[in-house]
């Protein structure tokens, strides 16, 4: 059975750095592109950027382009979503979703439960 | 990027009803389209892909329609179960961007 199982929630003052989590089952984690989305709070989904996981080859979304890395590590499974600087802007959910690559498109069909990161003072 | 304009924002309905939401793009995606339907408190649920494909394990009244730049997801007999919000999105190139989203509620 396919599960992505995100981090737990975090809290971080302003300008801490952050790295969050989202754990592939399923022994198809270099078959799949891994894509990074947030929901501020009472808002709509925002794509952030992807990563294919057999060669960490990434796109990101220009909003977030510069303020976000995304990486992965095939040997456990794992996408990451990195910030260096938080921001208090950075509160809300984020969620992993995955996609086949080529001509399959990009249909997210199975996603994590979603990681909370609250960046207060 | 490519906008994405979900009409109606919100939308009150009735156990029964027949209820159909619009997307449009602000280009021409051909039929790359995207519908997901999400609780609160949970991650979004794919219910179309590629406009029309109803993904596996979603009841047959949900059904979706379009291509090009107009795009519908009609829910034939609302359930308790689908009040919830509703997001397109589109494929056609990098962004990727959705909807702004329409929030299905009981009347």
């Amino acid at each position: 059975e396919v599960q992505l199982v995100q981090s737990g929630a975090e809290v971080k003052k302003p300008g801490e750095s952050l790295r969050i989590s989202c754990k592939v089952s399923g022994n198809t984690f270099t078959t799949y592109w891994i894509s990074w989305v947030r929901q501020m709070p009472g808002k709509g989904l925002e794509w952030m950027g992807r990563i294919d996981p057999s060669d960490s080859y990434t796109n990101y979304s220009p909003s977030f382009q510069g303020h976000i890395t995304i990486s992965a590590d095939k040997s456990i499974s794992t996408a990451y979503l990195q910030w260096s600087s938080l921001q208090a802007s950075d509160t809300a959910m984020y969620y992993c979703a995955r996609h086949l690559g080529g001509s399959s498109g990009v249909v997210f069909d199975y996603w994590g439960q979603g990681t909370l990161v609250t960046v207060s003072s | 990027d490519i906008q994405m304009t979900q009409s109606p924002s919100s939308l009150s309905a009735s156990v029964g009803d027949r209820v159909t939401i619009t997307c449009q793009a602000s280009q021409d995606i051909s039929k790359f389209l995207n519908w997901y339907q999400q609780k609160p408190g949970k991650a979004p649920n794919l219910l179309i892909y590629d406009a029309s494909n109803l993904e596996t394990g979603v009841p047959s009244r949900f059904s979706g329609s379009g291509s090009g730049t107009d795009f519908t997801l009609t829910i034939s007999s609302l359930q308790p179960e689908d009040f919830a919000t509703y997001y397109c999105q589109h494929y056609n190139n990098l962004p990727i961007t959705f909807g702004q989203g329409t929030r299905l509620e009981i009347k």
